[in-house]
């Protein structure tokens, strides 16, 4: 059984750039939440996707926006990027949305 | 905000039972107590999770007071790879009306397994 992915695995961007994460779920889960994480803190909830929709967010700005595809895989953009934006970003899948969640490696984001 | 206080760093003995506590005075009768890990740069690791009864899996044990109002997380033998953060979190397990059911992190507790 194949677990949560994400790539790419470190990503450098400039201020104003736009970004897209990806992440594969793990088989059978049907739900895909995501989170940023900064240095030193917990991981903070950014939007959840089940069946393709969102189905919830965090406190986090409109230029954070994302995707699931059939294939229960997703992905988060966010534009116009920030020195903020600098952090770990992670997904995490699960069947259904009640139920534990497992995360993926992360992606590290460093915004210049 | 998270709805969870824990310490912020403890020590351990390797060989030794780790016991890591965490205060969630506020939890609902519908909330369960989950706890994660995450070592370091690495994407958090589910460990174990319970409503009201003390559970056990191969990596823990997790006990809940009576009232509900506090847990211990057990390592039993602690090893230098337990060395990680550890997360206490309430959640309610199965969310009503499409509800989003995410997961609202503390700071957690370094937990530091010495040699």
């Amino acid at each position: 059984e194949t677990g949560v992915t994400q790539s790419p695995t470190h990503l450098i961007k400039t201020r104003g750039q736009q970004v897209t994460l990806r992440c594969s779920s793990q088989s059978g889960h049907n739900t895909v939440s995501w989170y940023q994480q900064a240095l030193g803190q917990g991981p903070q909830f950014i939007f959840q996707y089940y069946r393709e929709e969102e189905n919830g967010r965090g406190n986090f700005p409109p230029r954070f926006s994302g995707l699931q595809f059939p294939n229960y895989s997703s992905e988060l953009n966010v534009n116009a990027l920030e020195l903020d934006d600098s952090a770990l970003y992670l997904c995490a899948s699960s069947i259904d949305r009640g139920n534990e969640q497992f995360f993926g490696p992360g992606t590290r984001l460093t915004v210049l | 905000d998270a709805k969870t206080t824990q310490p912020t760093s403890m020590d351990c003995a390797e060989g030794r039972a780790a016991n890591l506590p965490c205060n969630h005075s506020t939890i609902s009768g519908n909330e369960y107590v989950y706890w994660y890990r995450q070592i370091h740069s690495q994407g958090p690791q589910y460990i174990i999770h319970g409503l009201k009864n003390n559970e056990t899996n191969e990596m823990a044990s997790l006990i809940i007071t009576e009232d509900r109002k506090s847990s211990t997380l057990i390592l039993p033998h602690a090893t230098l790879r337990d060395t990680a953060v550890y997360y206490c979190i309430v959640r309610v397990a199965s969310p009503l009306g499409g509800a989003t059911n995410k997961l609202i992190f503390g700071t957690g507790t370094l937990l530091a397994v010495q040699p």
